[in-house]
């Protein structure tokens, strides 16, 4: 079956710039996550959804950052006023309820000129 | 707070040397532990867990112990080959975490025949 899709692959932009990041999670996959990785960094927790919970954003570096779950699939992760620091792959994951495997996406490459 | 530090890399092996990546966690709780291994161009994918002390995680003749005692979960694998190629992330999770997930910084092998 399809995995967890991630668009764009790549995205270049300029800062102050607003960006938006799509994740598809898998069917029927009730919790999402998103993390980022920076280069010679472990995965950062930003965000987790779980069913029609409140989201767990404790992770978001700003209030620049933020995102949504739509119907309880696809999510969007926003980066407003996007500064340089915020270039990184952004990978999203999701998983059963209660289950420890997460199923990863293939990142988005953001790069802020 | 929770975390995870792992050996830094990149480790070079010759095919069919043994391999050994070190992972110590720190967590507030009764952390489950996990490898997760990302191969070149792919996404994050499982590779191993263990949810209690003691356990044993095991996959693709990779292993890992849950040591209580050391707050250890070192990656091994009696014998490497070509395909091993690829950065292994260790990871835990908590129930005080709520299902956040916290990852080492990865450690990149590369296999030379």
């Amino acid at each position: 079956g399809a995995g967890v899709s991630q668009s764009p692959s790549n995205k270049v932009t300029e800062k102050g710039k607003d960006v938006e990041l799509r994740c598809d999670p898998i069917s029927g996959h009730t919790a999402l996550y998103w993390y980022r990785q920076s280069l010679g960094q472990g995965l950062e927790f930003l965000i987790y959804f779980q069913g029609n919970s409140a989201p767990d954003k404790s992770g978001l570096p700003s209030d620049r950052f933020s995102a949504e779950r739509t119907g309880g699939s696809v999510s969007t992760l926003t980066i407003q006023r996007t500064q340089q620091e915020d270039s990184a792959v952004y990978l999203c994951a999701s998983s059963f309820w209660g289950s420890y495997e997460q199923y990863f996406g293939p990142g988005t490459r953001l790069t802020v000129t | 707070g929770d975390s995870v530090t792992q050996m830094e890399g990149p480790v070079t092996l010759s095919e069919e040397a043994f391999l050994t990546i070190n992972c110590t966690y720190t967590a507030t709780g009764y952390p489950s532990l996990f490898w997760y291994v990302q191969y070149p161009g792919e996404g994050l994918q499982l590779l191993l867990k263990a949810t209690k002390a003691d356990d044993k995680g095991s996959n693709k003749g990779f292993e890992a112990t849950y040591r209580k005692e050391t707050t250890s979960f070192h990656l091994e694998k009696g014998s490497v080959q070509v395909s091993d190629s690829a950065v292994y992330f260790c990871a835990l999770t908590t129930a005080n975490t709520g299902n956040q997930f916290y990852f080492g910084t990865g450690t990149s092998l590369t296999v030379i025949p």
